[in-house]
């Protein structure tokens, strides 16, 4: 099946540091790609859409100049976290699809990120 | 290396019980989780287990026993509301989830 990879795995950074978080489409080309933000057992909340070559597109609350997306290539896309502060540690998943929604969609191993 | 799997499609009728499995070979286990999302949606958490046994919560039921690598999702009084894909991922001893490719429910009247 569909492979997503996710680097790195796990990031430790101080407080105001920017922070760069890969999702790449290993076997296919993702015209779509999400990010989502997960806390421990709750649902995924997504936190963006960005289709290959346009800008992201930003859920209610999130903030864009904070979370910045780039979509820059149909296998990879990158989310930077500017400024991180405590609060923004969190379990980063992002996810592609092929085509269309009615697409499957498959999902990276997820980003841990720690700020001290 | 690292697997999960799932059968991509079942259909079943409003008011039966579906069972949906759910096999995983990882390096370390950490636990399994089941999500149900809805097409254009995220994915909704169900449960997690991570000890062997069943769950229940309501209408939907998971069952894990790891030393056959092995869950189910159980979802009983089905509903049409209940299509969607159902998402089984498992999470390894780095914490990292390991995805299937989601089995996509049908109800039918």
């Amino acid at each position: 099946g569909a492979v997503v990879s996710q680097h790195p795995s796990w990031v430790i950074c101080k407080s105001g540091t920017s922070v760069k978080i890969e999702c790449r489409s290993l076997d296919f080309q993702a015209t779509t790609m999400f990010w989502y933000r997960q806390f421990p057992k709750q649902s995924l909340m997504l936190m963006a859409t960005s289709n290959e070559g346009s800008k992201a597109t930003y859920e209610q609350g999130v903030e864009k100049d904070k979370f910045l997306i780039n979509h820059a290539s149909l296998t990879l896309s990158t989310l930077t976290v500017t400024s991180a502060h405590p609060e923004d540690s969190s379990f980063y998943i992002c996810s592609a699809r092929s085509g269309g929604a009615q697409e499957t969609q498959y999902f990276g191993p997820g980003t841990r990120l720690l700020v001290l | 290396g690292q697997n999960i799997d799932q059968p991509t499609e079942m259909t079943a009728t409003e008011g039966a019980i579906v069972q949906i499995n759910c096999t995983y070979q990882t390096s370390g286990f950490n636990g399994l989780f089941w999500y149900q999302q809805h097409a254009g949606e995220a994915p909704t958490f169900l449960s997690y287990n991570v000890l062997d046994g069943l769950e229940e919560k309501g209408r939907f039921s998971s069952f894990l026993s790891r030393s056959k690598g092995y869950s189910y999702l159980l979802l009983k009084e089905l509903q049409m509301k209940d299509s969607a894909s159902y998402l089984c991922a498992a999470m390894d001893s780095n914490y990292q989830l390991i995805w299937g490719a989601g089995t996509k429910l049908i109800i039918k009247p």
